[in-house]
């Protein structure tokens, strides 16, 4: 119950197409989704997240689509640049001070120029 | 805002010795702090979660003897992996959160540990 799913593990899209990753819980305690972003030899970087109360969070480019019923939280990229090439990890957590986090698996995404 | 740094980036030791990690939150003050190890192209493994002034809280099949964590101010929590083995090889992250916005976590750049 305390796993999150992620999809799928590899991605490669064009230079300006959309980068879409997927995540499902199961865990209804949970009530903060972040995506993190990662780079080779690096510590993950919060990119954006989102609480239950609203279906969708855009901050530039990423934009997280939440659907509450289905238990399912997607991470959508505009316009994908070869800069955006990295590991992208949805997590969840039940948003109390000092909860761990539950990550995904992990999507390694490539964007060709 | 909201910058986490580690030391040292990348250590090479033998085995049998010992090897510190020092996680620092610079511009915030850290109620938790955590300790995740993370193999080749795989998710982060929680190891523990450490609150100051209390012991930490390891995860199921984290040996706490092996892998100590001190948790010693609001800022600075370090990770010791004693009697280093190569198994041990590995990329060792610390996250902390100020505890303030639903348990956001800010992130170290990681340390990578090799043990000979």
């Amino acid at each position: 119950q305390q796993q999150v799913k992620q999809s799928p593990q590899s991605l490669i899209v064009q230079k300006g197409g959309i980068s879409i990753i997927n995540c499902a819980y199961e865990n209804t305690a949970f009530d903060y989704f972040p995506w993190y972003q990662q780079f080779p030899g690096k510590g993950p970087a919060l990119l954006i997240a989102i609480r239950p109360d609203v279906s969708e969070k855009k901050e530039g480019r990423f934009t997280i689509s939440f659907n509450k019923s289905a238990k399912q939280f997607s991470l959508h990229i505009m316009d994908s640049q070869p800069g955006d090439s990295a590991t992208y990890f949805c997590a969840a957590s039940d948003g109390t001070s000092g909860s761990r986090l539950t990550f995904g698996e992990g999507t390694q995404l490539t964007v060709n120029p | 805002g909201a910058v986490v740094s580690q030391h040292p980036s990348r250590v090479i030791c033998k085995s049998g010795t010992s090897v510190k990690i020092e996680c620092r939150s610079l511009d915030f003050q850290a109620t938790t702090m955590f300790w995740y190890r993370q193999f080749p192209k795989q998710s982060l493994m929680l190891m523990a979660t450490s609150n100051e002034g209390s012991k930490a809280t390891y995860e199921q099949g984290v040996e706490k003897d092996k892998f100590l964590i001190n948790h010693a101010s609001l800022t600075l929590s370090t990770l010791t992996v004693t009697s280093a083995h190569p198994e041990d090889s590995s990329f060792y992250i610390c996250s902390a959160s100020p505890g303030q916005v639903y348990n956001e976590q800010f992130f170290g750049p990681g340390t990578r540990l090799t043990v000979l």
